[in-house]
């Protein structure tokens, strides 16, 4: 069974940073591209950030880009999100995603966070 | 950036009966390599959001053959046949085929009647 496992959320404040974790099992993780897509509450779907299955491309959305760093590590078959100069606008559920885009059936649980002075 | 635009944004829709609800992109998803990465995807509240068709017309493991997705280049339909109790939720198109970004449409939320 494939699973995507969260950790990391919680609430901080303006300017902080936080590291989000995602620890992939089932399937064979240096194989596939993975993503964050965020939804801030009441609100839709936002995709965040990608890195490919060698992990030498990432991609950013413009509203993260200069402040979010997404990296992976092969060995702990894990996703990261490091996520710095942190704003009230960045707060949200956010979630990993097999493929770099998103597109898939496969997603974490979520992790909450909350950027609040 | 590919802007997608769902319509209607609310639909309510009495048991049993059908349900349609449309994604129109700013440009054709038509890709180079001649696939359409235009997705659905159900999210009920408190739950990650569900991948229920991809490129266009595919349906994913477990989906109910209910849900169907048609369309080409910039405009596609998700359609529920039969509306059942469990299909309340909010239904997002996404598109794939032209990133940076992925992006989606705002969402449809499917209600009771």
């Amino acid at each position: 069974e494939i699973q995507l496992l969260q950790s990391g959320g919680g609430i901080i404040q303006p300017g902080g940073s936080l590291r989000l974790s995602c620890v992939v099992s089932g399937l064979t993780f240096n194989r596939y591209g993975m993503s964050w897509v965020r939804q801030a509450p009441g609100k839709g779907l936002e995709w965040v950030s990608g890195i490919n299955d060698d992990g030498d491309k990432t991609y950013y959305a413009d509203s993260v880009k200069g402040r979010f760093y997404i990296s992976r590590d092969d060995s702990e078959s894990t996703l990261y999100l490091q996520m710095n100069s942190l704003r009230v606008e960045d707060t949200a559920v956010y979630y990993c995603a097999r493929g770099g885009t998103g597109a898939s059936s496969y997603w974490g649980q979520g992790t909450r966070v909350i950027v609040s002075s | 950036d590919v802007v997608l635009t769902q319509s209607p944004l609310s639909l309510p829709v009495s048991l049993g009966q059908p349900a349609s609800i449309s994604c129109r992109s700013s440009r054709s998803l038509l890709y180079t390599d001649g696939n359409t990465y235009l997705n659905w995807f159900q999210q009920r509240p408190g739950q990650p959001p569900r991948r229920l068709i991809y490129e266009v017309s595919k349906r994913d493991s477990g989906v109910p053959d209910r849900f169907s997705g048609s369309g080409s280049g910039t405009d596609f339909t998700l359609e529920i046949s039969r509306v059942e109790a469990d299909d309340i939720a909010v239904y997002y198109c996404m598109q794939g085929s032209y990133w940076p970004p992925a992006t989606f449409g705002q969402g449809t939320k499917l209600e009771i009647k």
